[in-house]
């Protein structure tokens, strides 16, 4: 079974400075046909968990260009530029490569 | 816009059944694997089971197998969740959503799940 670890596990950030999550999994996270599934999520308090990126860089509609993801293989990374206070959250990777598994990070909360 | 409206939840007692639901609107429905993602209060986001959009596939996490069954109507554009023999442990936030190129794309507003004598 794949393991996804991320870290901090909590994350104190400042207004206006950056921030970055790592995501660690423990199998490679590139499919045989080249792409990688590793996508990150926000759960804002109270919120259902909301998708920011997918196969590691894509960001979904609406999503700030402060939130950026880098990485490959088994080692990610997702950064936010400069944090807003509407970035407070839990943040999730989620690997979808290894079906018939989905896997989760455990998280790492972010506050100011 | 997207929507998917989870609904069955509530207090049920330890070995009890609970079936939930979910109604899903404003995008292709049949075409789309679903999913059900628990969380448990606290806790992370733990995968359930997943349904291809014909019903040929289906997958269940180990926590589950044997106890729970995953189904969907596509005339009612709907998705189930049988949970049958339920533990203190299955207590939870239960999530609904689609899977499109192995990402989760769209997450329901969420169902809770309580398992108290």
């Amino acid at each position: 079974d794949v393991v996804m670890t991320q870290s901090p596990l909590s994350l104190p950030v400042t207004l206006g400075q950056p921030a970055s999550i790592s995501c660690t999994s423990s199998q490679s996270l590139q499919h045989s046909n080249g792409i990688t599934y590793l996508s990150w999520f926000l759960q804002r308090p109270g919120q259902s968990p909301r998708r920011l990126l997918y196969k590691v860089s894509n960001r979904d509609s609406g999503v700030p260009d402060r939130f950026s993801g880098s990485g490959s293989g088994t080692d990610f990374t997702l950064q936010i530029s400069r944090v807003e206070a509407e970035d407070v959250g839990i943040y999730y990777c989620m690997q979808g490569t290894h079906w018939p598994q989905l896997t989760f990070g455990g998280g790492t909360k972010v506050e100011i | 816009q997207v929507q998917l409206v989870e609904s069955g939840g509530g207090l049920v007692k330890p070995g009890g059944s609970l079936r939930l639901s979910c109604a899903a609107s404003g995008f292709t429905f049949s075409d789309d694997f679903m999913t059900w993602i628990r969380q448990a209060p606290g806790k992370g986001l733990e995968w359930l089971s997943y349904i291809s959009g014909d019903s040929s596939i289906i997958y269940y996490a180990d926590s589950v197998k044997g106890r729970f069954t995953i189904s969907r109507d596509n005339t009612k554009k709907s998705l189930y969740l049988q949970m049958n023999n339920l533990r203190a442990e299955d207590a939870a936030i239960y999530y609904c959503t689609n899977v499109a190129d192995s990402s989760i794309e769209y997450w329901g507003q969420g169902t809770l799940v309580t398992v108290s004598s």
